[in-house]
């Protein structure tokens, strides 16, 4: 299973976009990036997933250089109720989904 | 969005005592899986659940933890003898298949062991 980095923490104002960046220099060529939120005493939850290029949902987008070796979360305009800890997660064809390592996540912080 | 459900939201035991956290998975979903986390640590891979049986254990599912799905709609994690290490949020989740596959998370059951 490749190894994530993430920065501990990020500060952030209601109505900025936040980018939070991971590394994941080890990424297989099967893995999928997946990033996840979790709330204080909340279960996980996905927020989006991608293998290349740029995803995007109604929450967020991520982006993926050609190289795989990081993967951008981006939030636009933040609000309070986005202050929560942020998860990348990467995993291939060959992984149990259940089995990606959680790493120390980054939390963000909404200031209004 | 459909849900997974845990019951119950908080137990607290006395060390030594056996413990069941319920959860009903998402109805259509195939895959389960308990995870924890202790107080300000990170989320940790328990035990995945396919087919009636243990499909992946990580070294912390040890001879203390069993799981099971006695019926359609649960699924169960038991420890036996309660340590006071093994307090902690449990989380239950559910996914429709396993490969790159989202991951859909329980609100927990906070286990405090006294």
């Amino acid at each position: 299973l490749a190894k994530t980095t993430q920065p501990i923490s990020m500060d952030s104002y209601e109505g900025q976009e936040v980018n939070i960046t991971c590394s994941h220099n080890n990424i297989a060529t099967n893995d999928y990036i997946t990033w996840y939120q979790q709330f204080p005493s909340q279960g996980p939850r996905f927020i989006i997933q991608g293998y290349k290029t740029k995803v995007t949902n109604e929450v967020a987008s991520l982006f993926i250089p050609a190289d795989r070796k990081s993967s951008t979360l981006s939030l636009p305009r933040v609000s309070l109720s986005d202050t929560a800890v942020y998860y990348c997660l990467v995993g291939g064809v060959n992984t149990n989904a259940g089995k990606s390592t959680f790493g120390d996540g980054t939390t963000l912080t909404v200031k209004p | 969005e459909p849900e997974v459900t845990q019951t119950p939201s908080h137990q607290v035991t006395q060390m030594g005592q056996e413990v069941i956290l319920r959860c009903v998975p998402i109805s259509n979903h195939l895959y389960f899986y308990w995870y924890r986390q202790i107080l300000g640590q990170k989320v940790e891979f328990l035990v995945s659940f396919y087919n009636n049986e243990i499909s992946e254990k990580s070294e912390i599912f040890d001879d203390q933890f069993s799981v099971e799905r006695p019926d359609g709609s649960n699924f169960t994690l038991k420890i036996r003898s309660t340590k006071l290490e093994d307090s902690a949020m449990y989380f239950c989740a559910s996914s429709l298949r396993t490969i790159n596959e989202k991951l859909f998370f329980g609100s927990g059951t906070q286990l405090s062991v006294l």
